[in-house]
């Protein structure tokens, strides 16, 4: 089994259209949680990190289920812009225990 | 915010022959470099941890003798891919950490061709 796993689509939206991307861990220890944004060809960047509490950041709303080791995205109102590929990455307690899932690719077309 | 520099962007070469990449943290101090490796459609891998200073730790099953790290500044990590092979073609990334919080800042990576 991954140490992360996610869907890996691809998830074809419209413009508009609310799409949630799922993510699961296998190591109940991890202590914190991010989603990163990976346009093809590039370096990842930073979209958001996921808190216990749940956290929103505009259209993006990011959810912690630690009982179910289990990591949401949830984008509305989809942009062109927001095509791209969404990685779950999973940190342990030391910087170098960082785990990267495979990536959901989105693509929102017009 | 925290900016990693990764040249060269991609680099085409010859099989047996070995390439040198650079990572330079712009405006923080990275003591901490970590190196990956991403093949198409697949996740990226923790390759090694660079530590300004000291010896560089590999994950395992990677090849320190040919996945040379070097880690020379608190502002410079190096990996150098020696005689590669078409094998080793991939994107190579590096990653800095910073902040308690505030993930990873990644270089831009670098596209290996090995012809």
């Amino acid at each position: 089994r991954k140490e992360v796993e996610q869907d890996p689509g691809p998830f074809n939206v419209p413009e508009g259209a609310t799409v949630a991307f799922n993510c699961t861990y296998s190591n109940s220890a991890s202590q914190s949680f991010f989603w990163y944004r990976q346009d093809c060809r590039k370096e990842p960047k930073l979209l958001m990190s996921v808190y216990s509490s749940g956290n929103e950041d505009g259209r993006f709303t990011a959810q912690l289920n630690r009982a179910s080791q289990y990591i949401s995205l949830l984008i509305r109102d989809s942009k062109l812009s927001d095509s791209a590929t969404y990685l779950c990455v999973v940190k342990g307690l030391y910087n170098n225990d960082m785990r990267f899932g495979a990536g959901t690719r989105l693509t929102v077309k017009p | 915010g925290a900016v990693v520099s990764q040249h060269p962007s991609w680099v085409i070469c010859k099989s047996g022959t070995s390439v040198k990449i650079e990572c330079r943290s712009l405006d923080f101090q990275a003591t901490t470099m970590f190196w990956y490796r991403q093949f198409p459609k697949q996740s990226l891998m923790l390759m090694a941890t660079s530590n300004e200073g000291s010896k560089a730790t590999y994950e395992q099953g990677v090849e320190k003798d040919k996945f040379l790290i070097n880690h020379a500044s608190l502002t410079l990590s190096t990996l150098t891919v020696t005689s590669a092979h078409p094998e080793d073609s991939s994107f190579y990334i590096c990653s800095a950490p910073w902040g308690s919080n505030y993930g990873y800042t990644f270089g831009s990576g670098t596209r290996l061709t090995v012809v």
